[in-house]
């Protein structure tokens, strides 16, 4: 298997501009998270799908984040529009158990 | 509020050495502790604990968890420069979702 597959791997835009990164769990799984990391914050749950429905949205930071899973094997988290603060390293995770989670390589995202 | 100290933040080494890192944890509703390790991509899951006083073991790292004194510690014994990562320790929480600590990077030089 390929493993959980994020694109784009690096993503540089403008303050203001829509962003919209994605997300192919591992076939199978059922579970799927968005997670945001940082140097100040460390690792932080945004969102997690089961069964590609929205299970957790509490820490989606506000309403300029928003997540999809119109599918089991597709999931979007797109930020509109973007600011500075949303610079990030932004892991999707998927999982048969809910906790021994695979997680992608990650988007970097610069935010200028 | 949930939360899950790591300490310490770094920490460098020689090959050879023998480390402990730490984490604890203050949480609604504990059902089990993981370890990841993070090289220079994405975290690859190492352990899970749900049970006091029962070592997970896997090779030359391991791992036991505390939970009435709310701690686990990692161990890695006779470390080489591939061990050179930040160790993330993450807790169940309530709603079945990962609260992870701010991780320990551990850096051994040959």
């Amino acid at each position: 298997d390929a493993g959980v597959i994020q694109s784009p791997r690096h993503e540089v835009t403008e303050m203001g501009q829509e962003v919209t990164l994605r997300c192919k769990p591992i076939s199978g799984h059922d579970y799927l998270f968005w997670y945001r990391q940082t140097m100040m914050r460390g690792l932080e749950l945004l969102i997690y799908f089961n069964n590609n429905v929205p299970i957790d949205d509490s820490g989606m930071p506000e309403d300029r984040f928003s997540a999809k899973m119109p599918n089991a094997s597709f999931s979007t988290l797109k930020i509109q529009p973007s600011e500075p603060r949303d610079s990030a390293v932004y892991f999707c995770a998927s999982s048969f158990d809910p906790l021994e989670q695979y997680f992608g390589p990650g988007t970097r995202l610069t935010v200028t | 509020e949930d939360k899950v100290v790591q300490s310490p933040l770094s920490l460098v080494v020689h090959e050879g050495d023998t480390v402990t890192l730490n984490c604890s944890y203050e949480v609604t509703n504990f059902r089990s502790l993981l370890w990841y390790k993070q090289e220079k991509k994405a975290p690859t899951f190492l352990f899970m604990l749900t049970s006091s006083g029962i070592e997970k073991k896997s090779g030359r790292l391991s791992s036991i968890l505390d939970k009435k004194e709310l701690f686990s510690i990692l161990n890695i014994t006779a470390t080489q420069t591939g061990d050179s990562a930040i160790y993330l320790c993450a807790v169940e929480a309530n709603g079945r979702k990962l609260i992870f600590g701010q991780g320990t990077e551990l850096s051994v030089k040959p």
